[in-house]
Formats: C-alpha cells, sequence, structure tokens
C-alpha cells in the first residue's frame, strides 16, 4: 500500500539552529499535504497545507516565517523550524492524500523534535 | 465551522469486553467524512475506519465499528472484544469535502485495557 515517509524520526537541536523535517509519499503523488503538531498528550493540530508548486496555506496562529514549508515535487515537502526554541519541542506528523481516493489519508511515522 | 468533540480524556475497560469510543461533530457542509486513528505510544497515527456523509451502512473493519448518527451529528467507534494491544490513544477525525483535503481531530480518548 501507499506509504508516507518521514525524516528524521527524532532530531535534537540547539536554541537558535535551524531544522528540517521530510515527507515523501514513496509510491503515489501528492499534490496536497498537511503538517500537523502535537504536544504530549494533545490532539493533532493543522499547521498548514502544503501545496506543490505553490505557496503553503497557514492555518490561523502559525508563523509562516518560523515554520517554512516547500512542496518543490509531487512527493516531496520539508517543513523547516527556522530559529528553533525550546518551546517548539513538539511531535511533527505529515499527512497525505492520493488523488481520487476520498477516504485514504496517510501519515508519516511523525518527527520527535527536541530543542536545547 | 467545522469542530470534533471527544468528551471521554480517558477510559478504562476490561478486557475482552466491548467498548464505545464517543465523537460529535459539527459541520454545515452536506459532504464530509469521518475517520478514527489509533495513536500507540510510538507516535504512528493508525487509520481505524472511515464514515462518508452518505453511506448508507454503518462502516465496519473487522473488531471496529462506526455507530453513524447522522441526524445527532455522532460518529462512536465501537472495539469489539477488546485486547491488551488496544491501549492507546484514539482520535476522532473529519473530512470536509466540499473544501481542501484537510482533516481536523478531536482531542482523543485514552483507552486503557485492563488484564
Amino acid at each position: 500500500g501507499a506509504v508516507v515517509s518521514q525524516h528524521p524520526s527524532r532530531v535534537i537541536c540547539k536554541s537558535g539552529t535551524s531544522v528540517k523535517i521530510e515527507c515523501r509519499s514513496l509510491d503515489f503523488q501528492a499534490t496536497t499535504m498537511f503538517w500537523y503538531r502535537q504536544f504530549p498528550k494533545q490532539s493533532l493540530m493543522l499547521m498548514a497545507t502544503s501545496n506543490e508548486g505553490s505557496k503553503a496555506t497557514y492555518e490561523q496562529g502559525v508563523e509562516k516565517d518560523k515554520f517554512l514549508i516547500n512542496h518543490a515535487s509531487l512527493t516531496l515537502s520539508t517543513l523547516t523550524v527556522t530559529s528553533a526554541h525550546p518551546e517548539d519541542s513538539s511531535f511533527y506528523i505529515c499527512s497525505a492524500s492520493k488523488t481520487g481516493e476520498a477516504y485514504t489519508i496517510y501519515f508519516g511515522e511523525g518527527s520527535w523534535l527536541t530543542v536545547v | 465551522a467545522q469542530k470534533i468533540t471527544q468528551t471521554q480524556p480517558g477510559m478504562f475497560v476490561q478486557e475482552k469486553e466491548a467498548v464505545t469510543l464517543d465523537c460529535t461533530y459539527d459541520t454545515s457542509d452536506p459532504s464530509y467524512g469521518l475517520f478514527w486513528y489509533k495513536q500507540p505510544s510510538s507516535g504512528e497515527m493508525i487509520f481505524l475506519i472511515y464514515q462518508g456523509s452518505y453511506d448508507q451502512q454503518n462502516a465496519t473493519e473487522g473488531r471496529y465499528s462506526l455507530n453513524f448518527q447522522k441526524a445527532r451529528k455522532s460518529a462512536n467507534l465501537v472495539i469489539s472484544a477488546s485486547q491488551l494491544g488496544d491501549s492507546a490513544m484514539y482520535f476522532c477525525a473529519m473530512r470536509d469535502d466540499w473544501r481542501d483535503d484537510k482533516i481536523i481531530f478531536g482531542k482523543g480518548t485514552r483507552l486503557h485495557i485492563l488484564p
């Protein structure tokens, strides 16, 4: 079946640095991918919609300059957390769906980000 | 605005018993989809079951069934014959077919299966 792969699964970075998380659809093309953030014991909060070949659409309250999203190809979307701070430490997870399959949402494995 | 409500933050159920996880939703659009996901401690999101707003019958997938009551805007998940491996976080989610493909999640229910 379709697989969405996310990398890295865990990353620790120093405060003030930037970190990039990749989300790949391995065997299908995804014109749209979604990025979620999840704090411990909380729900998934949609951060942004990543659109291939165009700018991402951010949800209200999400800083677009801090969370840079690039969807340069039909199989890859990247989320870059710029100038990371400890409060950015969280679980980030992406999802994608196949065109024409209304009920099939594939999630990546998620990325645990710790900013020290 | 879309909204998903899960009112049970945590549940404890004896192994082999059936369990119902509650979910209500709110949308003004006639076409939508409802999902249930399981999230173990590893963090991965495991798809369990889907119900489309126009589906006439309740969805079933093995031990999982969705009790869809459209008029009440409720989409409860029923797990039959619970197993220890069912202990996890469970999220109800909704997709609005008239807009983009994004889905929103409820706050989740932590299910504990007792031996």
